[in-house]
């Protein structure tokens, strides 16, 4: 029973190219979980999507951040024109219902590198 | 708002010790609280999982408490051993009906237990 997969596991971009960050959760999981763990901080909420919808994207940055999770398939962080900043650790978390009853599981991350 | 604090933020101690890890937040009002543990370059595992209507749950060496008037949670390890070395983290579920979806995450206490 494979866990939370994510890939690529690092990933190095220069300024202005686009990052690309992908998520396949637990099997039998359909809500998926974005956070950003940034240098000497802890993890933020980022998103949270069910399938083909986004439920709560308050966490995320309003501009050059979107996410995905589409009917098949995995679900998807794009970062466009991406910057110094973005460098972090982006983790995908999923469960199979809502957080008030179930714990999360995370994958082992995507750590970008923005050069 | 919603704040989580650790303390201590490291803390290095001899194989064999009982050690007290200690999570703190400011609104009382959650459903539940996790705790996970991170190793270095990996994702994070979800150790303990307490609801709001629980005092305690135990899992083999570890068993972790919730006063949720009071604000605070402990993880207790007992006989700790190298292998428990990482970085420990809790997180809380706030009642918000628009915040329900989210984990508010400590910064964490990163453990070394040496031989």
């Amino acid at each position: 029973n494979a866990g939370v997969m994510q890939n690529p596991r690092h990933l190095v971009r220069r300024r202005g190219q686009e990052a690309r960050l992908r998520c396949s959760p637990m099997k039998g999981h359909s809500h998926v979980y974005w956070y950003r763990q940034l240098p000497e901080e802890g993890l933020k909420f980022m998103v949270y999507l069910q399938k083909e919808n986004i439920i709560d994207e308050s966490g995320m940055p309003k501009e050059r951040f979107s996410a995905e999770f589409p009917k098949e398939g995995p679900s998807i962080l794009r970062i466009q024109q991406v910057v110094r900043g973005d460098s972090a650790a982006y983790f995908c978390a999923s469960s199979p219902s809502p957080l008030l009853n179930s714990p999360l599981h995370f994958g082992n991350g995507t750590r970008l590198t923005v050069t | 708002k919603q704040e989580v604090t650790q303390i201590p933020a490291a803390l290095s101690v001899p194989e064999g010790e009982n050690l007290v890890l200690n999570c703190s937040f400011t609104d009382s009002a959650i459903y539940n609280l996790q705790w996970f543990r991170q190793d270095p370059g990996k994702g994070l595992t979800s150790l303990l999982l307490i609801q709001s209507s629980q005092r305690e749950q135990t899992s083999g060496r570890l068993n972790a408490s919730l006063d949720k008037s009071s604000g605070r949670s402990t993880l207790y390890i007992a006989a700790s051993q190298p292998g428990d070395s990482a970085t420990y983290l809790c997180a809380v579920t706030p009642t918000m009906s628009y915040n329900t979806d989210k984990l508010i995450f400590g910064t964490g206490t990163r453990l070394q237990v040496f031989p």
